[in-house]
């Protein structure tokens, strides 16, 4: 069984169209978070929810709007994409306290996402 | 905030060979972790190896083991008897201990070649 899953693996869409990428994390976790990969492999958090709270908003285009219905979820929205929004997203998750493993992240297959 | 540089953008090594690739940042911080992460070409990112700065003893996993110097604030990762499977783009990355939502913070990254 996968860990962390996100769905589609692949993404290719016009600029202006709105786009969804969906993660789910069967590891128990109260923690999960979205990455961004750029063209240069650089990797930057964007969001971090804890038990369905925003507790991290690094400076994202408000395009960009994270949804957490449960802790095991984690849906990212894209609104009106561009073609610099082209690149892996990643999610990821942690459990924050009282596990053995403290605080490691543990990431998803991602999603390449291509505007064209 | 928080610094990570890895200087080696690319290396490569000979097959059942030892390589070092290095990692250096800076940090306020006095309690923190750090991680190594292995993404092969696939893009998926992987956890190769993980220290705590309370912990003196260099963590080791199998064929990769770290040099955690505290005072000098580096993080080497030597890679044992190298696989070919080992080709891929290494992460250094640091996450400061204790915070709700820890984020990492991620090096450039450097590209590993083993070669046959």
């Amino acid at each position: 069984d996968t860990a962390v899953s996100q769905t589609p693996k692949y993404l290719v869409t016009q600029m202006g169209n709105d786009k969804s990428i969906k993660c789910e994390q069967n590891l128990g976790h109260d923690t999960m978070y979205w990455y961004k990969q750029d063209s240069k492999k650089f990797l930057k958090i964007m969001f971090s929810y804890n038990n369905k709270e925003l507790i991290i908003n690094e400076t994202v285009p408000n395009r960009f709007s994270p949804k957490s219905p449960d802790k095991a979820h984690l849906n990212l929205h894209i609104n009106s994409l561009e073609l610099g929004d082209s690149a892996v997203y990643f999610c990821a998750s942690s459990q924050d306290k009282g596990s053995p493993s403290g605080n490691t992240i543990y990431f998803g297959e991602g999603s390449w996402l291509t505007v064209v | 905030a928080q610094t990570v540089t890895q200087s080696q953008p690319e290396m490569s090594v000979q097959e059942a060979e030892t390589v070092t690739l290095s990692c250096t940042y800076d940090t306020s911080e006095s309690n923190y972790y750090l991680f190594w992460y292995k993404q092969p070409p696939s893009r998926q990112m992987i956890l190769v190896i993980r220290q705590e700065a309370y912990k003196q003893q260099n963590a080791t996993e199998n064929r990769f083991s770290v040099n955690f110097q505290k005072a000098a604030k580096s993080f080497s990762l030597k890679i044992s008897d190298s696989q070919l499977g080992d080709t891929a783009m290494y992460f250094c990355a640091f996450m400061k201990h204790g915070t709700s939502g820890s984020r990492l913070t991620f090096g450039e990254g450097t590209q590993l070649t083993v070669n046959p």
